[in-house]
This record gives structure tokens, C-alpha cells and sequence, in this order.
């Protein structure tokens, strides 16, 4: 089955430290990976997205994201975190049956970033 | 341009009231979605569009129709309101259906059904 895995509900980390943020994937053949964040009572803003060629892709404000296809994995990076970053993340993969284009989501991981 | 827009940004039904939720994109984008958000359960896909006149349903499209009579446009009913569709609820758009153009979210509505 299709899916995407946040295996943390939330984290903490202090204001200038580095962030990451997990996720794993599963899907038939070569996946399009992205990553979305919300604020508080917005909509999902696109940070970046993965379709194919260089493992490292750098998005909005910052953040980075490293497609590792050995691990399955498609984790959220930022080298120094403000307190402004402080939202719901969510990662997310294109289900890849049929033709719906839809995104599979993960539940989501709550960023706090701590002053 | 404006991006995805969506009207209301709340409402409040009564269990059998009917509504639609409006959804516009000034992007010229042919494929548009409606999701909807649950606790603990990320985001579903309800109905989508992949053009003027086509639709199709999603994984949860009980309860909702759409219809698809321009580009810009992409207004989801709820038939009979009932409490199990209190939800937060996206609609998105993207240039193509290919899946590798970034599909842009508007500001959500969130409904609660009494």
C-alpha cells in the first residue's frame, strides 16, 4: 500500500539549533515527494518538492530536503531555526495509481521552536 | 493574482441543511481538488477535476458533489449536512495532473455541522 509515514507527532528544538523533521514513504516506483507547512488556522503553504535529480532540493525560507531512496526517506532540514517556524509540517507523496493525482499526507508534525 | 480562493472561512450547519463551498483559482489551472482535514488523519481526497466538465470522485466523496463548468471554478455541495462532515476542508489546483507540478492550497473552510 501507498503511504507516508511522520513517525513524530512533535518537535522541539531551540531557536538557532539545526531541525529536522522525519519522513518515510511508500510507494511503487519513483516518487514525487513534497512538503507542505500550516500556520495557525491557514491553508498548506508548498515549502519543496522532490520529482527527480539532485538528492539535496532547497525550498522556501530556508529549508532543504534529502531524498534518500536506500531509506525511503524524505526529511525536512533547516540549519538554523527561528521561532517563526513554528507550524504543522506536512509530508506528502503522489499516489501513483490510477489517474486522481492525488497526495498521499501524512498526519503531520508539530514544529515548536523554543526562544 | 490571488492564488486559490475560498468562501466562507467558517460556517456552522444545522444536521440536513444543504451548502456550497466555493473555490476560485486565477491561475489557469486545470486540475483542482477538494480535501478535507481530520485530526490524526492528514488530508483525503474528496472530489477532483482534471479540466472544464470533467469530474470524478476521490476516496471520501459521500455526501458531496462537484461540478466543474469553468476553469476558474470548482464549487463543492453538500447535499444533506450531517455531523460526520465537520471538517476543515481544502480545495487545490495545479497547471497539470502529471503529478509533478505543485498543487497550491487555498485558506481552508472550517464547517461544523450541529
Amino acid at each position: 500500500a501507498q503511504s507516508v509515514a511522520q513517525p513524530e507527532d512533535q518537535v522541539n528544538v531551540a531557536e538557532g539549533n539545526p531541525l529536522t523533521v522525519k519522513c518515510t514513504y511508500s510507494v511503487s516506483g519513483n516518487p514525487y515527494l513534497f512538503w507542505y507547512v500550516q500556520y495557525p488556522n491557514r491553508g498548506l503553504q508548498f515549502l519543496l518538492k522532490y520529482i527527480t535529480g539532485d538528492n539535496l532540493v532547497k525550498g522556501s525560507y530556508g529549508f532543504e530536503a534529502e531524498f534518500n531512496k536506500s531509506q525511503t526517506s524524505f526529511h525536512l532540514k533547516k540549519p538554523s531555526a527561528l521561532v517563526s517556524d513554528s507550524a504543522l509540517y506536512f509530508c506528502a507523496v503522489r499516489d501513483k495509481r490510477g489517474a486522481t493525482n492525488k497526495l498521499i499526507f501524512g498526519t503531520g508534525t508539530l514544529l515548536a521552536v523554543q526562544p | 493574482n490571488a492564488g486559490v480562493t475560498q468562501t466562507p472561512k467558517f460556517q456552522v450547519l444545522k444536521t440536513g441543511q444543504s451548502m456550497t463551498l466555493q473555490c476560485a483559482q486565477d491561475m489557469n489551472h486545470e486540475y483542482m481538488s477538494w480535501y478535507r482535514q481530520d485530526p490524526g488523519m492528514g488530508l483525503r481526497l474528496i472530489h477532483y477535476s482534471v479540466g472544464a466538465g470533467i469530474t470524478d470522485q476521490g476516496e471520501v466523496p459521500n455526501g458531496y458533489n462537484v461540478s466543474r463548468s469553468t476553469t476558474e471554478d470548482f464549487p463543492l455541495r453538500l447535499l444533506s449536512a450531517a455531523p460526520s462532515q465537520t471538517s476543515v476542508y481544502f480545495c487545490a489546483s495545479s497547471y497539470s495532473f502529471d503529478g509533478t507540478d505543485t498543487q497550491y492550497f487555498g485558506p481552508g473552510t472550517r464547517l461544523t455541522v450541529l
